[in-house]
């Protein structure tokens, strides 16, 4: 399967514990995305790395959250502290070009209780 | 403010007819649109893009029309068939608020009845 690869598919955690989802993108795409839905809602920006240097992050992003891309392949996305809010479907994309067609994951989905 | 706007939550279409989804944008700043296709627990599947210089682009049974004066756009889906039942999304990108970034819509749930 060569598509974009995002694990674990869902996360159920106590309010103040830390979650990791990892995210590998397609092996010859060298931007990938992060993004936060939420029900009822459309796909939200969170962050977006070019290679391993993460370029933007959006406002949503709180200091809690932190993306890493080392070495430009997998990427992770750290919640700290979570709180009930938090809970979401988080999606990873990655494109070949930037911003055109953006291919995404599954999808890792967090409950926080 | 929402500068992707889906106003139609849900369409119900018998099979074999047209499903027509619907997209409006605020910022005039975007280049690049696109249409995605989200069944429930995955992601969402690219289906169809459109670059602004175009106004028609065509795969398959998708076609995406792009009306820039009236900052519309719109998925045609001809025939409808009842795996095409998902939520669609349309997405803007281009620069907004002093940086680059892609834009989704709401979501429009299309149910296609057999």
């Amino acid at each position: 399967d060569t598509g974009v690869s995002q694990n674990p598919r869902h996360k159920i955690t106590k309010r103040g514990q830390n979650v990791t989802f990892r995210c590998d993108p397609i092996s010859e795409h060298n931007r990938l995305y992060w993004y936060r839905q939420t029900l009822g809602q459309g796909p939200e920006f969170l962050t977006y790395f070019q290679n391993e240097a993460q370029l933007e992050k959006s406002r949503l992003l709180s200091d809690r959250f932190s993306a890493e891309r080392p070495k430009g392949s997998f990427s992770t996305l750290e919640i700290q502290r979570t709180e009930q809010g938090d809970s979401a479907m988080y999606l990873c994309a990655s494109s070949l070009e930037l911003w055109r067609e953006l291919f995404f994951g599954e999808g890792s989905r967090l409950t926080v209780l | 403010d929402q500068q992707v706007k889906q106003n139609s939550p849900s369409l119900s279409v018998q099979e074999g007819r047209i499903s027509i989804l619907n997209c409006d944008y605020t910022n005039s700043m975007f280049d690049y649109f696109l249409w995605y296709k989200k069944y429930p627990a995955e992601g969402p599947t690219f289906l169809i893009s459109i670059s602004s210089i175009k106004d028609k682009n065509e795969d398959g049974r998708f076609t995406v029309f792009l009306n820039k004066s009236a900052k519309h756009l719109s998925l045609h889906i001809v025939p409808s068939q009842p795996g095409d039942s998902a939520v669609y999304f349309c997405a803007a990108s281009g620069l907004t608020s002093g940086t680059y970034k892609y834009i989704f819509g709401t979501g429009t749930r299309l149910k296609v009845l057999a």
